[in-house]
């Protein structure tokens, strides 16, 4: 089964860019990368999601690798309210999001 | 737009009472419902996922259950409350295009005493 990993937890400071890893060695070639992300005792926010080509929305951007082995979400002006667990899951078929423990983003003033 | 509702926020049940919790999706039609279980400092756990109405498929054997009686309604039940049940629950919707993403309710933090 693919699976993620990620740091454990990161630090950044406010308004700059928050550059959070994964990596998927395993990921198949037709299954996509989300990011969700999570507040203390709230249910897991969408951010953003892709397969192969770089993707950026309202949130943030999303940089996959050539080979997909790894990704890279990108806040690019991180605030306080960003302080929160992120998650990179690769979604198998169309029903499982596979989880992992997550990174554990602390913005700092 | 979209709108997802759980209840209750949070629960303190003994073991071996009933459970059964609610979630209801406003604002779109036949959605796909999904029942996760999160435990402390972990990732999510899918439980049950349903297409449609009366459609139910299970991804974890346990002592919980899953019914659809309408539309945007999903509803996660168990007869016999175990303190392995313990743990926080969320309810998600997606639509039934491919890779639609998940949209996720604010969960049900349930304790089994």
């Amino acid at each position: 089964d693919a699976k993620t990993t990620q740091p454990t937890s990161m630090d950044c400071a406010e308004g700059r860019a928050a550059n959070l890893p994964c990596n998927h060695s395993t990921i198949s070639g037709n299954e996509y990368v989300y990011w969700y992300r999570q507040i203390h005792s709230q249910g897991p926010q969408y951010i953003i999601h892709g397969l192969k080509n770089n993707e950026t929305n309202e949130m943030a951007s999303l940089i996959i690798t050539e080979d997909r082995k790894s990704s890279t979400l990108i806040l690019p002006h991180a605030t306080l309210r960003d302080t929160a667990v992120y998650y990179c899951i690769v979604r198998r078929g169309n029903y499982q999001l596979i989880w992992g423990a997550g990174t554990k983003l602390i913005i700092k003033p | 737009s979209q709108t997802i509702h759980q209840w209750p926020a949070t629960l303190v049940q003994p073991v071996g009472s009933p459970l059964s919790l609610e979630c209801t999706v406003e604002g779109t039609s036949n959605p796909n419902l999904y029942w996760y279980r999160q435990a402390a400092g972990r990732g999510l756990q899918l439980l049950f996922y349903s297409v449609g109405i009366g459609q139910i498929s299970s991804e974890v054997p346990q002592n919980l259950s899953a019914s659809r009686p309408q539309d945007r309604q999903f509803i996660l039940s168990s007869k016999k409350l175990l303190l392995s049940d313990s743990g926080f629950y969320l309810c998600a919707w997606s639509t039934g295009a491919r890779n639609s993403p998940l949209h996720f309710g604010n969960g049900t933090r349930l304790t089994v005493t």
